[in-house]
């Protein structure tokens, strides 16, 4: 039972580089998130998903993208990196807005 | 609008010793409340959540949480640390009107021999 599975785990990019994160989960949840944790600041929301298809704007979305093609899967997309985006990146899934949701173990991404 | 403090960024205590970590919300219509725990270097973990049944809520390694409305309040308690509880610790909110769930900025927790 995996649950929520973050690729890759580390990750450093020029400024003006592009990545992909990949977040994937085994349980079947409608609702997926994005969040980047910076230290003092807790946990901000970049962009979510409400389900296969769907994705929309959180607290901090600038400079990312998402995709929710599968509903085990959310991207999130960085297409020009920059310093301000050095990060914890998790991303996390519900049952419900109400309900427990499940991290992932973390990317952490560091632009020079 | 809702949103979540936590006061103290940095709590030390002594093995054996109460931990006391505090949680204070705001939400226009009634909150789920949530604690969180992160060990270095993973992902968060569920201790205990709060939605409308029980006001005293008990959670996974001995921590339980009370909810007092009046106080919009929902600290975290655990009456004897263990060196395995030196963690970060989150409070979340959210409500049947919003689509986030909204975190607080952590409290640190040092447990010293």
């Amino acid at each position: 039972n995996a649950g929520v599975t973050q690729t890759p785990k580390f990750r450093v990019l020029k400024t003006g580089q592009s990545m992909t994160l990949l977040c994937a989960q085994d349980m079947n949840h409608e609702y997926m998130y994005w969040y980047r944790q910076d230290p003092g600041m807790g946990l901000r929301l970049i962009h979510y998903s409400v389900g296969e298809g769907t994705t929309a704007k959180g607290e901090v979305p600038d400079g990312y993208n998402v995709s929710r093609l599968k509903k085990q899967n959310f991207l999130l997309g960085l297409e020009s990196a920059a310093p301000s985006q050095t990060s914890v990146y998790f991303c996390a899934s519900s049952y419900s807005r109400l309900t427990e949701a499940f991290f992932g173990q973390g990317t952490r991404l560091t632009v020079v | 609008a809702q949103s979540v403090t936590q006061l103290g960024s940095h709590v030390s205590v002594s093995e054996g010793a109460l931990v006391l970590l505090r949680c204070n919300y705001s939400s226009s219509v009634p909150p789920y409340l949530f604690w969180y725990v992160q060990y270095p270097n993973q992902g968060l973990q569920l201790l205990l959540k709060y939605t409308s049944a029980a006001t005293l809520v008990k959670g996974i390694n001995g921590f339980e949480a009370e909810f007092k409305k009046s106080e919009t309040s929902f600290h975290l308690t655990k009456p004897s640390a263990h060196m395995s509880d030196a963690a970060e610790y989150f409070c979340a909110v959210t409500n049947a009107n919003d689509y986030k769930l909204s975190f607080g900025a952590g409290t640190t927790v040092t447990v010293r021999a």
